[in-house]
Order: C-alpha cells, then structure tokens, then sequence
C-alpha cells in the first residue's frame, strides 16, 4: 500500500471553492492513473482517468494534473457541491498487469 | 443494466465458522476480482480469477480461497474465520484482463467476534 500515497487524508471545502487532491507513487512502471469515487455504503466507481502520455485530462468540473517527473499527480474538483461528498482513491496500474494499486484515500466533505 | 451484485450485504460470523461471500455479474466479463477494505488502508487485493477455474493469488490470499465454476458467479471462501478478517469485502469484474476500467460491487461487511 506504500506505493500509493494520498494527501490530505480529509479535505472539507465549502460549496463553490476548489478541492486539490494529492496522489504520489513509486513504480516508475504505472501508465495508467484512474481516480475511484466512492459513496459510503457502495463500492468505488471510476470518476476519471489519465494515462502517463498526457499531462492533463479534464471532464466537467473535474481535472487531473499529471507530473511523471516527479511522480505525482492531483485530482482538482472545480464549484465542488454537497453530491460531491465521498472519498476518493488513486488506483494506478502498469499496462503489464492492469492490477490496480489503491491509495488509501481522502475523503471529501463539500459543505453547502 | 450493467451491474456486480454481492450476497449477502451484512453478515455476523463466530470465529472458527466457515463463510461464504458470493459475487454476481451480468455482463459476460471474464475477470473478477476479490478486495477487502479496511479504514485507512485503501482496498487490497485478495484474489483475480481471470476466467472460470483460473484464479491467481492477489496481494493478501492466506486465510482466504475462492472459487469460479460460472463466468457470472465468483466466491469468497474463508475456512474458519478469525477475528481480523472483519473487513468490507468487495467484487469487481472487467471484461478482459487488458481492460482498464474496473466495475465494483456494493460490499459485504462481515463481522467476525
């Protein structure tokens, strides 16, 4: 689990600001850097991705910014709303393998 | 509807008892997965059955065994359970072992005492 780090482990923002979440790895081998959304009581579920060619991939409010110098990357959340209240884990992986390496996760609290 | 569906959803053991986990899934994908979560640590994996009778060892397999007799059907067995096996316990499958994108189950969270 090592190989994975997040920050902060608990982030809460107010309605409208912007939440940074922080993801750094080790395996200089990981190409692919989803990021799972998780509601309490339900599983994970892939909000976005980026693969290692790209530094940048953005959907809706959504945006990951990729450093593979420095191997890390951040999940930014734009005009983050109450719904977007969860917790959130880095799940790289290596096209070898596509065996997912979770974080540990940061958990989100976006209050109105 | 694509979905993954777990049996059951809440589930009280007495150490040494047997249990089984059962995972369902009805979109034909060919791997499946087994994690366990913990608060703090993330998911970790426990099995990849990559088709029906073909199943490798993830991350953290001692103390736990599975079986695939069905490509829609795949179990979590733990014989005789121990306390530190209380846990979240989820499934996951993807259509092939090439494909990204993993699609989980709702959880079961299994008590031990």
């Amino acid at each position: 689990q090592q190989q994975v780090r997040q920050s902060p482990q608990s982030l809460t923002v107010w309605e409208g600001e912007t939440a940074i979440l922080n993801c750094s790895y080790e395996d200089s081998t990981f190409n692919y850097f989803p990021w799972y959304q998780q509601f309490p009581g339900e599983g994970p579920a892939l909000l976005i991705s980026i693969r290692s060619v790209s530094d940048k991939k953005e959907d809706g409010r959504f945006t990951i910014f990729f450093n593979k110098r420095e191997k890390k990357l951040s999940l930014h959340i734009t005009d983050s709303q109450p719904g977007d209240s969860a917790t959130y884990f880095c799940a790289p992986a290596s096209s070898g393998s596509w065996q997912l390496i979770f974080g540990s996760g940061t958990q989100l609290t976006v209050m109105p | 509807d694509m979905k993954v569906t777990q049996m059951p959803r809440y589930l009280i053991k007495r150490m040494g008892e047997n249990v089984l986990l059962e995972c369902g899934q009805d979109m034909s994908h060919e791997t499946m997965y087994w994690y366990r979560q913990d608060p703090g640590l993330g998911l970790q994996l426990i099995y990849i059955s990559y088709d029906v009778d073909s199943n490798s060892e993830g991350d953290i397999p001692k103390g736990y065994r599975v079986s695939r007799k069905k490509r829609e059907h795949f179990s979590l067995i733990l014989d005789s359970a121990k306390t530190n096996q209380t846990s979240v316990y989820f499934c996951a499958s993807t259509p092939g072992t090439h494909y990204a994108e993993q699609f989980f189950g709702p959880g079961t969270r299994l008590t031990v005492l």
